[in-house]
């Protein structure tokens, strides 16, 4: 069975440039969320889908960062306009049954993300 | 103060050794712990679960102590591969309704030792 795959693997931007992060979860997964790791800081939650819906959205640190799941299969990430400190690794996690918190969560290898 | 906290390390013991890692937790209504093992460059992989009657797998032996928030991870007879950075997990009750944000200490490194 194939994992949770992310693309692309590494990306390198400009600062003010825009970046679209794509994460497709393991096959009948309702459950997909992603996080970042920032160099030197733990890895952080970002945001849960439910299928189509956003169930948590809570980490999102602004508005300059917009996820959507259409269709409830796989989901995107876009970063709009790119700033310094966007920069690190952004994990895409999947799980498979709704109404389970500690379900396991199994994660993409992630996309490492450089702002200059 | 950091909701999950690690020894960073390093770590660094000779094959055959046994080795534990402690964590600290501060939101006292987490409801579910977990230890994640992470290799240099790759994803999150999760190891054990941990349970308050505590739970063995292998070599592996996980521990919650929820009277004094505090979550623990033994290593015996360590091997060569299992050099990485362990993870100390929770999901924060009370993050949000259905909520299952994982949230993550920012890990114990291990070099096992030939």
């Amino acid at each position: 069975e194939a994992g949770v795959t992310q693309f692309p693997s590494h990306s390198v931007i400009e600062k003010g440039q825009t970046v679209t992060l794509r994460c497709d979860p393991i096959s009948g997964h309702d459950n997909l969320y992603w996080y970042r790791r920032v160099m030197g800081k733990e890895i952080k939650f970002l945001l849960h889908f439910v299928k189509e819906s956003k169930q948590d959205e809570s980490g999102m640190p602004n508005n300059r960062f917009l996820a959507e799941r259409t269709g409830g299969t796989y989901s995107t990430l876009k970063v709009q306009p790119a700033e310094l400190e966007d920069s690190g690794v952004y994990f895409c996690a999947s799980s498979q049954i709704a109404g389970v918190p500690a379900d396991t969560q199994y994660f993409g290898p992630g996309t490492r993300l450089t702002v200059l | 103060r950091k909701e999950v906290e690690q020894d960073p390390g390093p770590f660094n013991v000779p094959e055959g050794a046994t080795v534990a890692f402690n964590c600290t937790y501060s939101n006292s209504a987490s409801q579910s712990f977990f230890w994640y093992r992470q290799d240099c460059r790759k994803e999150p992989k999760l190891l054990m679960s941990v349970y308050s009657s505590g739970n063995e797998d292998g070599r592996f032996t996980a521990q919650l102590n929820r009277a004094s928030q505090y979550i623990s991870l033994l290593i015996r007879d360590s091997k060569l591969s299992d050099s990485a950075t362990y993870l100390c997990v929770s999901i924060p009750r009370g993050s949000g309704a259905g909520s299952y944000q994982l949230t993550f200490g920012k890990g114990t490194k291990l070099s096992v030792i030939p």
